[in-house]
């Protein structure tokens, strides 16, 4: 069955650490593969994606994920974390022609 | 550009009561969704229209039916409102529905509550 695993609910970081937020999928063909960020009270709105080729896609906001297809994983990280980062994440993955199947979303909290 | 644009914001109904959620984008998309949002669920898909004049069910269509009006506005009205329903409503767009390049667009969500 297509699934999306993004097993940290919440994750908590200090402004200026790293980050790494994980995300698995289930899915039988070449993956679509996006990172969505919601800031609280407004919509989604797309990090970055990724689609073939190079496995390290870059985004906005300084964020970068790594399609590993032997992990079936696609991780979005970031070397130093803002205060303004602080939001909910979901990964997704284009399962058909219309379709979207979302995470649960992960909740960064970050520290000053 | 105001994008995606939902209305209400935030509505409160009785069991039983009706509603319709409006959506309008300005983008010029063809294609046009409906997502519940829930806690620890994610985004599930309600309704999705590809193109102006479709409509499609999604994963979890029961109690909703939608309205593509014309190419900017897609309604979800709820004919009777049970607690079940109570959730985060969004719609969002895309210029083409076929293609992954062309990414979803979200309005900011409408919070429905139903006691």
């Amino acid at each position: 069955a297509q699934s999306v695993t993004q097993p940290d609910i919440h994750i908590t970081v200090s402004e200026g650490a790293s980050l790494e937020l994980r995300c698995n999928y289930s899915y039988g063909a070449t993956p679509y593969l996006f990172w969505y960020v919601q800031s609280p009270g407004q919509g989604l709105q797309l990090l970055l994606k990724y689609f073939s080729g190079d496995t390290l896609v870059q985004g906005i906001k300084g964020f970068e994920a790594e399609f590993k297809r032997s992990q079936s994983s696609f991780n979005l990280r970031k070397p130093s974390v803002h205060w303004s980062d602080a939001a909910e994440y979901f990964c997704a993955v284009g399962a058909g022609t219309y379709k979207y199947i979302f995470g649960t979303g992960t909740r960064l909290k970050v520290l000053a | 550009n105001a994008g995606v644009t939902q209305t209400p914001k935030f509505q409160v109904l009785k069991t039983g009561q009706s509603m319709t959620l409006q959506c309008a984008q300005d983008m010029n998309h063809n294609s046009m969704y409906w997502y519940r949002q829930d806690p620890g669920m994610g985004l599930r898909l309600i309704y999705y229209s590809a193109s102006e004049g479709t409509t499609d069910k999604g994963e979890v269509p029961n109690g909703y039916n939608v309205s593509r009006l014309n190419k900017r506005e897609f309604s979800l009205r709820l004919e009777s409102a049970a607690p079940s329903q109570t959730s985060v409503y969004f719609c969002a767009s895309r210029a083409q529905a076929g293609s992954y390049n062309s990414p979803l667009h979200f309005g900011n969500g409408t919070r429905l509550t139903v006691t």
